[in-house]
């Protein structure tokens, strides 16, 4: 079974341009939820969607969106892209609706902002 | 709000020594999940162990083994027998149940794991 996926693998935008990222969740794992990771924030939730839906939000400005698929896949955007998102954006998937399974990860987006 | 810290920021063994990871939360929910995730080189993290809070037994799954005391809010990760494949870092991670905790993990800031051989 393929394991979570994540396009692309690196990118490199501008300061004030804006970035789409896509995850592609473990077939049939429905719950996708994405974190960023920067050496000096470490590990932090954005969002977590199930079946289209928005189900919890991390603390980060409103210029970080995102959206499900009917086929689960996911993608998510930052408008006006600042220096500070430079990070490496995490997706991870789970098979069902319960929080008490363990996620499983994708390799990543490397996100360089100049 | 939940709060997961890692004490230790490196460490670094011979090969075939023991690595004792610590990990202390903090959490409201009465309910909750802990994970132990691996995340090597290529970035991409790997589970590793998972234990709910009612559930205090600790095992030992190959060279892993845990010791959680909901007592001490604590969660320790042991490596046995320590390998070059397992230089990485480790991070601890907390995911609430049934409050606005659900469906998220918190995340420490992760020990770093050095293997030489």
């Amino acid at each position: 079974k393929a394991g979570v996926t994540q396009t692309p693998r690196y990118l490199i935008k501008t300061r004030g341009q804006q970035v789409t990222l896509s995850c592609s969740p473990i077939s049939g794992h429905r719950s996708v939820s994405w974190y960023q990771q920067t050496p000096g924030q470490g590990l932090q939730f954005l969002f977590e969607y199930f079946s289209e839906t928005q189900r919890n939000k991390g603390n980060f400005p409103g210029r970080f969106s995102g959206r499900q698929f009917s086929n689960s896949r996911s993608e998510m955007n930052v408008s006006t892209l600042e220096l500070g998102d430079s990070a490496l954006y995490l997706c991870a998937s789970k098979t069902r609706d319960t929080f008490t399974l363990e996620q499983y990860f994708g390799p990543g987006t490397r996100l360089t902002v100049t | 709000a939940q709060k997961v810290t890692q004490a230790q920021t490196e460490i670094s063994v011979v090969e075939k020594e023991d690595v004792t990871l610590d990990c202390v939360y903090e959490t409201r929910d009465t309910t909750y999940y802990l994970f132990w995730y691996k995340q090597p080189p290529s970035g991409e993290l790997v589970f590793l162990i998972r234990r709910n809070s009612f559930d205090e037994q600790n095992e030992i799954s190959g060279r892993y083994s845990w010791n959680f005391q909901k007592s001490t809010s604590s969660f320790n990760f042991t490596i046995t027998a320590s390998q070059v494949v397992d230089s990485a870092v480790y991070f601890c991670a907390l995911s609430g149940m049934g409050s606005s905790n659900d469906y998220k993990l918190s995340f420490g800031a992760g020990t770093t794991v050095t293997v030489r051989a």
